[in-house]
């Protein structure tokens, strides 16, 4: 079965470091993966995703996500973080059969430290 | 306005009650979802829809049902809400292959 881990509830860092959020994904086959963002009362938006092609992938905001094949990982990067920042991240990956289902992790609160 | 639209954003019910959650949407997709997010579990699949004559159930559909009225419009129902359905529940639309969720800004439900 497909499936997405998030293995840390939540990350701090310092305004200003660079930051990593963690994600590592189970599929047969190909994944397509995504990242998403949450802020308070909002839903989730999207931010960048991997299909195919370079291994480092930009997206919004200044965030970056490194696809690795051999380690089945897609950790979510930024090499300054700002307290804006501080939200929900989660991982996802698109199931593969015909279903066009989204699995999600389970979401990693980050928190930049002024 | 809102690519992704639901209806109402806050909802307090009480047991056993009949509850519907409305969604709607600009963006021409046919694909929609209803999603639940409940804290430390992440967001999970209720039901998912293709077109307005294809309806399918996600992980946990036990409890809910769905109508898709339109392409733009897609139904959440509790036929008999219980406590335990307290959730924040989105609803969210996809394009074409390889595109992302477009969410909307969620209905926060509680069940007394």
């Amino acid at each position: 079965a497909q499936s997405v881990a998030q293995p840390e509830d939540q990350v701090n860092v310092a305004e200003g470091n660079p930051l990593t959020v963690k994600c590592t994904y189970s599929v047969s086959g190909n994944p397509y993966l995504f990242w998403y963002v949450q802020y308070p009362n909002r839903g989730l938006q999207f931010l960048l995703k991997y299909i195919t092609g370079d291994n480092l992938v930009k997206g919004s905001y200044g965030f970056e996500a490194e696809f690795n094949k051999s380690q089945t990982s897609f950790h979510l990067k930024k090499p300054s973080a700002l307290v804006s920042d501080s939200a929900l991240y989660f991982c996802a990956v698109r199931d593969k059969d015909r279903t066009y289902k989204y699995i999600f992790g389970t979401g990693t609160r980050l928190k930049v430290l002024a | 306005d809102a690519d992704v639209t639901q209806t109402p954003r806050n909802r307090i019910t009480k047991t056993g009650k009949r509850i519907m959650l409305e969604c709607s949407q600009t963006k021409g997709h046919d694909r929609m979802y209803w999603y639940r997010q409940d804290p430390g579990l992440g967001l999970r699949l209720i039901y998912y829809s293709f077109d307005v004559k294809d309806i399918n159930k996600g992980e946990i559909s036990d409890g809910y049902s769905v109508s898709r009225q339109a392409q733009a419009k897609f139904s959440l129902s509790l036929e008999s809400a219980i406590p335990n359905q307290t959730a924040l529940y989105f609803c969210a639309t996809s394009g074409t292959l390889g595109s992302p969720l477009h969410f909307g800004n969620g209905t926060r439900l509680t069940v007394t």
